[in-house]
């Protein structure tokens, strides 16, 4: 009863370092999602993967770049971290017609 | 330029009484609205969804009400519970893909 899976739940980063977010769903989903929620605001999306195959960029895409592995997994990877995308991520998936599934999150702290 | 606005940040109700979380939208092209529930170091949590065409959708303890000549929606919980203390997010879509557009969150706190 796993749902949505993000690895690591914590990360420290220097500023230049690179690093992958991991996130895995194990119900069928065909949809994936990416977020950054920052202080005091919202949740903005940063990728997507409508199905297997496919990506496009949300509203805040700059500085990412994200890689469907294969319908269970989707990547989120920071080539050159800046301290701005400090922030906890959100993984999300979801069905046709149905709302989106979470994750529990990756806090990320970049120095 | 925010599209989804919850204008609250924080609102404090007794138990047992009722809870009114507002959101406030300016995008007419929105046509499905979403609350999402979150706890503290977990994902968000869906609640309760309503469609444009609808102005009211309930769900046990949570009803959602739409205005759309007001651009404007309501999460109603009573009565309310210590577990519902949680931030709550409006969210807003208008597409197929189901790009989500969120609010800032409101924190409920629910005072024994």
């Amino acid at each position: 009863n796993a749902g949505v899976t993000q690895t690591p739940k914590f990360q420290v980063l220097k500023t230049g370092q690179s690093m992958t977010l991991q996130c895995a769903q194990d119900m069928n989903h065909n949809s994936m999602y990416w977020y950054r929620q920052d202080p005091g605001m919202g949740l903005r999306l940063i990728y997507y993967s409508a199905s297997e195959g496919t990506t496009d960029k949300g509203e805040v895409p700059n500085g990412y770049n994200v890689s469907r592995l294969n319908k269970r997994e989707f990547s989120l990877r920071l080539e050159s971290a800046a301290p701005s995308q400090t922030s906890v991520y959100f993984c999300a998936s979801r069905n046709t017609n149905q709302p989106q599934h979470f994750g529990d999150g990756t806090r990320l702290s970049i120095l | 330029d925010q599209q989804v606005k919850q204008n609250s940040p924080s609102l404090s109700v007794q138990e047992g009484r009722i809870s009114i979380l507002n959101c406030d939208y300016t995008n007419s092209m929105f046509d499905y609205f979403l609350w999402y529930k979150k706890y503290p170091a977990e994902g968000p949590t869906f609640l309760i969804s309503i469609s444009s065409i609808k102005d009211k959708n309930e769900d046990g303890r949570f009803t959602v009400f739409l205005n759309k000549s007001a651009k404007h929606l309501s999460l109603h919980i009573v009565p309310s519970q210590p577990g519902d203390s949680a931030v709550y997010f409006c969210a807003a879509s208008s597409d197929s893909n189901y790009q989500l557009i969120w609010g800032a969150g409101t924190k409920l706190i629910i005072k024994p």
